[in-house]
């Protein structure tokens, strides 16, 4: 929604340049992870996700890395365009569950 | 737009009033999700459906709030009395669950509710 990304985390980039956000989540039983983008005003859009027996998934540009060992999860965004600049979520799906819980966020700015 | 939608995508209220949103998911998505979302905060879940039942509710969902999906299609969230806390961003979200769900939520743009 509006100003979603006050108190976040922010990663700055220059256009071009590949960006990292990191996750770390909570709880070890989890068993699906998802990556969101959220502009402002508007819904989480999704743009990747992997299951718990994978370490690495691709896509269009994205790249998600899970290391389940100390529970992280990252987003790695290749050649970062000024439209990718919004708010990423991370979000966790507990085993049984059909729910997602979203981490705090991480605002990416990117410049031209 | 074969997305989901949300209605109203903004509503001003007094404290006390009741308000109620309405949310299209996509329509061969069988679950819907609310979910409430604050300034700099992911978003919360709320309760999710699966067809007509109501198979989840999170300890956020007070006795002020009730939701429905009674078709299985669109789903109402009601809040009553409503207090400056609720104010927030409301989403809603669909997905298929199956044999071979993804678990992939697809979100609606949202309603944002102001309690003044």
């Amino acid at each position: 929604g509006e100003n979603v990304g006050l108190h976040l985390p922010t990663l700055s980039v220059q256009e071009g340049d590949n960006s990292i956000i990191n996750c770390a989540y909570s709880n070890s039983a989890s068993d699906y992870f998802i990556w969101y983008k959220q502009e402002s005003g508007k819904g989480p859009q999704f743009i990747i996700d992997i299951r718990s027996n994978m370490d690495k998934r691709q896509g269009q540009r994205v790249t998600v890395l899970l290391n389940k060992t100390v529970k992280h999860l990252s987003l790695q965004i290749a050649a970062t365009q000024p439209g990718d600049s919004a708010v990423y979520f991370c979000a966790e799906k507990p085993v049984g569950y059909s729910t997602l819980t979203f981490g705090k966020g991480t605002m990416l700015l990117v410049s031209p | 737009d074969t997305g989901v939608s949300q209605d109203p995508r903004h509503k001003i209220t007094k404290r006390g009033q009741n308000v109620t949103f309405r949310c299209d998911p996509i329509s061969e998505h069988n679950r819907l999700y609310w979910y409430r979302q604050t300034l700099g905060q992911g978003p919360e879940f709320l309760t999710y459906f699966q067809n007509e039942a109501q198979l989840e509710k999170s300890r956020l969902l007070s006795d002020r709030f009730s939701a429905e999906r009674p078709k299985g299609s669109f789903s109402t969230l009601e809040i009553q009395r409503t207090e400056q806390g609720d104010s927030a961003m409301y989403l809603c979200a669909s997905s298929w669950g199956g044999r071979y769900s993804s678990y992939e939520q697809y979100f609606g743009p949202g309603t944002r509710l102001t309690v003044t």
